[in-house]
């Protein structure tokens, strides 16, 4: 099974600041095979970037994608109030597909 | 519009069994794999299985920690997805998601749509 870890647990930003957020595979994975998600309060999940680097259909630009190996990042360039959220990667490159406990993101 | 409508959940008591159901519409849904995945406040996100579309003729594969007590089905005429859920216990109590892949065909699958999630709670 691959675990994925988060870090850090709580990032708290201000609007307009970048932020950077990590998923860290317990063995190496394909790029193609990564993803993150989006959770605001009481919503699902809303997908973001696939194949680590790709965004999915109607996601700003402000939202990229990168990594490899084992070490993957989500970076948001300058953050919107609606940002502010849960965010998860999530691995589908072997079954049991796993998802990392997440990165709460703070209004500073 | 891809649009993913759950329903069933509510409060079951511990031993006893539970569907769930997974609606889609906007979409050529025997051609899409459906997958279930739940949340709780301690565990976060877990994965719980998924059956393929028809060009993998619907096949399907389990977590661990649900295998043998839950089964995943389909009635594509009805475009409906079913997660039925046996022997329930207490720590199966959290938030239940169907997702739809992004691409019909895929094997390798990514949860781009979400149904509004339904809550379970196994409890005496």
């Amino acid at each position: 099974e691959v675990e994925l870890t988060q870090s850090p647990g709580t990032l708290s930003l201000s609007p307009g600041e970048r932020a950077t957020l990590s998923c860290r595979a317990s063995q190496s994975m394909s790029t193609n095979y990564l993803a993150w998600f989006q959770q605001r309060p009481g919503q699902a999940p809303r997908l973001l970037i696939y194949g680590a680097s790709t965004r999915a259909t109607g996601i700003p630009e402000r939202f990229s994608g990168s990594g490899s190996g084992t070490d993957f990042t989500l970076t948001i360039s300058r953050l919107e109030p609606e940002d502010y959220a849960v965010y998860y990667c999530q691995q589908s490159g072997s079954t049991p597909y796993t998802f990392g406990q997440g990165t709460k993101l703070d209004l500073k | 519009e891809v649009d993913l409508v759950q329903s069933g959940g509510g409060l079951v008591q511990p031993g006893r069994s539970l569907r769930l159901s997974c609606r889609g519409s906007g979409f050529n849904f025997g051609a899409h794999a459906i997958s279930w995945v739940r949340q709780t406040p301690g565990k976060g996100l877990e994965w719980l299985g998924f059956i393929r579309g028809r060009s993998y003729g619907g096949t399907t594969q389990y977590a661990a920690s649900v295998k043998g007590r839950f089964t995943i089905s389909r009635d594509d005429s009805k475009n409906l997805a079913y997660l039925q859920m046996n022997s329930l216990k207490t720590e199966d109590t959290a938030v239940y998601f169907c997702t739809r892949d992004r691409i019909s065909g895929s094997y390798y699958l990514e949860f781009q749509f979400w149904g509004q999630g339904t809550q379970v709670t196994v409890s005496s």
